[in-house]
């Protein structure tokens, strides 16, 4: 499957625990991003990776979350010390340019981490 | 800022007639691009259909066309011959073509269609 791979697909968590939610960009891609979808709501964007960089985290929470996409591996979602209110479905999305510039920007998303808080 | 609003949270249509579904948005950006995306009961996301703000004739897919009224900034989604298989939450998006946020879709909370046989 040569397609975005995010695991693990489903992760329960206790409050106070950490969560960490990987994401395999589909070959050739060096540009992730990560959105996350409430219930009953559209995805939200989070943060826009390339590879050892973050370009923009402007809707990332400012404390207990973080995101980095390392030179060899995966891009990891982590959340620390997690809450009920973090229960959701976290997608990862890549593309092989950055989606701007008048290019269709077809994002290619996984299919998606739903975390449970307890 | 740009928003996308979908008004309609739920849709039924017979199986092979053809459904509409809306989307309106609103954005001060001159150059954007409008998205749909079907998100089945299995979760995933998947890309069915792009519109540029600049594309003279609407955006068509197979049996998906867009049907886009850029001075009414609406961007319906229709889809012909209905499937079972068309059951799903469908999500309208946009992204401006240039500035900070022009490689952030924004979306709306979805339409959840149901095809009935």
């Amino acid at each position: 499957n040569a397609g975005v791979m995010q695991n693990p697909r489903h992760l329960v968590r206790r409050r106070g625990q950490e969560a960490r939610l990987r994401c395999s960009p589909m070959k050739g891609h060096s540009h992730v991003y990560w959105y996350r979808q409430l219930p009953e709501e559209g995805l939200k964007f989070m943060v826009y990776l390339q590879k050892e960089n973050i370009i923009d985290e402007s809707g990332m929470p400012k404390e207990r979350f973080s995101a980095e996409f390392p030179k060899e591996g995966p891009s990891i979602l982590r959340i620390q010390q997690v809450v009920r209110g973090d229960s959701a479905a976290y997608f990862c999305a890549s593309s092989p340019l950055r989606t701007s510039g008048g290019n269709t920007g077809e994002l290619f998303f996984g299919e998606g981490s739903r975390l449970t808080v307890l | 800022a740009q928003k996308i609003t979908q008004t309609q949270p739920g849709m039924f249509v017979q199986e092979k007639e053809a459904v509409t579904l809306d989307c309106t948005y609103d954005t001060s950006d001159q150059s954007y691009g409008l998205f749909w995306y079907k998100q089945p009961s299995s979760g995933e996301m998947i890309f069915l259909i792009y519109q540029g703000s600049y594309d003279e004739q609407n955006a068509t897919e197979g049996r998906y066309s867009l049907n886009f009224q850029k001075a009414r900034k609406s961007a319906n989604l229709v889809i012909s011959a209905s499937q079972l298989g068309d059951s799903a939450m469908y999500f309208c998006a946009m992204r401006p073509n240039s500035g900070a946020g022009s490689y952030q879709l924004t979306f709306g909370k979805g339409t959840k269609l149901s095809v009935i046989p």
